[in-house]
């Protein structure tokens, strides 16, 4: 099946920084991919749609500035985490659709866990 | 505005015995469900997709637009089943995930 993969798979740093994740799509081409966020023991919850050579989609309430997401290639988004606080710890994943499918279904990542101090 | 509930936070049950995971959805237009799978320390896996109609690793799950459920359904637990399970719907725009239940299998 599609593989997904994140870069890191953690990572910690100091209040005021940024950070960038990576998430590829391994063994296809993904003209859309997804980022999530997940609390701990709560369920995900999206934070936007990244499409190839255009900008994202963000939900409602998610700040653009803030979590900035570059989709450059078919196979590489990445999010970036600026200017970083503690409450902005969290487990960040992504996930992409497989175009060789006919279905809706979406491949995840591992995930990376942010922590901020 | 797509909804997905899952009333079942956490669910314990013994080898052997059936297990139903509740999942209840809330979309205006048609819907696409999904249930995912995470076991521990591993990523969210596609489980099952309501379109395919198929049983994957014992469990099956069929949708009741009447109901508008769509529960998970395996009739002899094994305790490699013990994970965390989420159903999910895809909407127009956007895939939304239950809260989750915890499923334990006990031996």
């Amino acid at each position: 099946g599609a593989v997904v993969s994140q870069h890191p798979s953690w990572v910690i740093c100091k209040s005021g920084t940024s950070v960038k994740i990576e998430c590829r799509s391994l063994d296809f081409q993904a003209t859309t991919m997804f980022w999530y966020r997940q609390f701990p023991k709560q369920s995900l919850m999206l934070m936007a749609t990244s499409n190839e050579g255009s900008k994202a989609t963000y939900e409602q309430g998610v700040e653009k500035d803030k979590f900035l997401i570059n989709h450059a290639s078919l196979t590489l988004s990445t999010l970036t985490v600026t200017s970083a606080h503690p409450e902005d710890s969290s487990f960040y994943i992504c996930s992409a659709r497989d175009p060789r499918t006919s279905g809706y279904e979406q491949y995840f990542g591992p995930g990376t866990r942010l922590t901020v101090t | 505005a797509q909804r997905v509930t899952q009333p079942e936070k956490l669910l314990s049950v013994f080898k052997g015995a059936p297990v139903e995971l509740k999942c209840n959805y809330s979309y205006s237009g048609s819907p696409e469900l999904f249930w995912y799978v995470q076991y521990s320390r591993q990523r969210l896996q596609l489980l099952l997709r309501h379109i395919s109609r198929e049983s994957i690793k014992g469990f099956t799950a069929d949708l009741n637009k009447g109901e508008t459920s769509f529960h998970l359904k395996k009739p002899f637990a094994q305790e490699e089943d013990s994970a965390m399970y989420y159903c999910a719907l895809q909407g127009a725009q956007k895939l939304v995930f239950g809260q989750g239940t915890r499923l334990t299998i006990n031996p």
